[in-house]
């Protein structure tokens, strides 16, 4: 098993680019979670889907972030326009059904300028 | 709400010595318990985790955590730390839903560093 796939794993781009993030879960999981992870406010779950559904994007912080699962097996971020502040490290996790222990990818690592 | 609280920012063990690293949370049930484990520039690995039984649990790498419900407390121990266990723990507690996905709350995290 190849575990959580995320591309890419470093990104650097200037203010007011649009960044996408993407994520391939472990195959069979039907639940897929997107965090961020900064010094200052540690890991923040964003959002998360159940069967390429979202279920709860009230992490996720501005308009300016969304966002989409077009199929079981792949999910984006994205960010657009892009800040400095939005500086972190994105993980996406995923996890089966009736089970409770996520997995994480490697996180992608983005600094916009 | 659930919390998790890690009071230890950054902890320095000397190699060979024993560790635990303390986890406080607040919940209004059972929770599920989570440790994982972040090595610099890696994602979340997990340790070990505690649904319901035995209060001790074993995990990878030689990790064991005890579930003090009275404490509200889940710590993790080591009884020989190796210098690669050098990186950053996170303890996460999530609630039991059958069938729903659990949002998972992560403590701030400990910062171990290990001396040789």
């Amino acid at each position: 098993d190849a575990g959580v796939i995320q591309s890419p794993r470093h990104e650097v781009t200037e203010m007011g680019q649009e960044v996408t993030l993407r994520c391939k879960p472990i195959s069979g999981h039907d639940y897929l979670f997107w965090y961020r992870q900064t010094m200052m406010r540690g890991l923040e779950l964003l959002i998360y889907f159940n069967n390429n559904v979202p279920i709860d994007d009230s992490g996720m912080p501005e308009d300016r972030f969304s966002a989409k699962m077009p199929n079981a097996s792949f999910s984006t971020l994205k960010i657009q326009p892009s800040e400095p502040r939005d500086s972190a490290v994105y993980f996406c996790a995923s996890r089966g059904d009736n089970q409770e222990t996520q997995y994480f990818g490697p996180g992608t690592r983005l600094l916009v300028l | 709400a659930q919390s998790v609280t890690q009071p230890d920012i950054h902890i320095t063990v000397s190699e060979g010595a024993s560790l635990e690293l303390r986890c406080n949370y607040s919940y209004g049930a059972t929770p599920y318990l989570f440790w994982y484990v972040q090595s610099p520039g890696q994602g979340l690995q997990l340790l070990l985790k505690y649904f319901s039984g035995d209060t001790l649990v074993q995990g990878i790498k030689g990790f064991e955590a005890e579930f003090k419900r009275s404490q509200s407390s889940f710590n993790l121990r080591k009884p020989s730390v190796h210098w690669s266990d050098a990186a950053e723990y996170f303890c996460a507690v999530g609630p039991i839903n059958t069938g729903t996905a659990s949002k998972l709350t992560f403590g701030t995290g400990t910062r171990l560093q290990v001396t040789l």
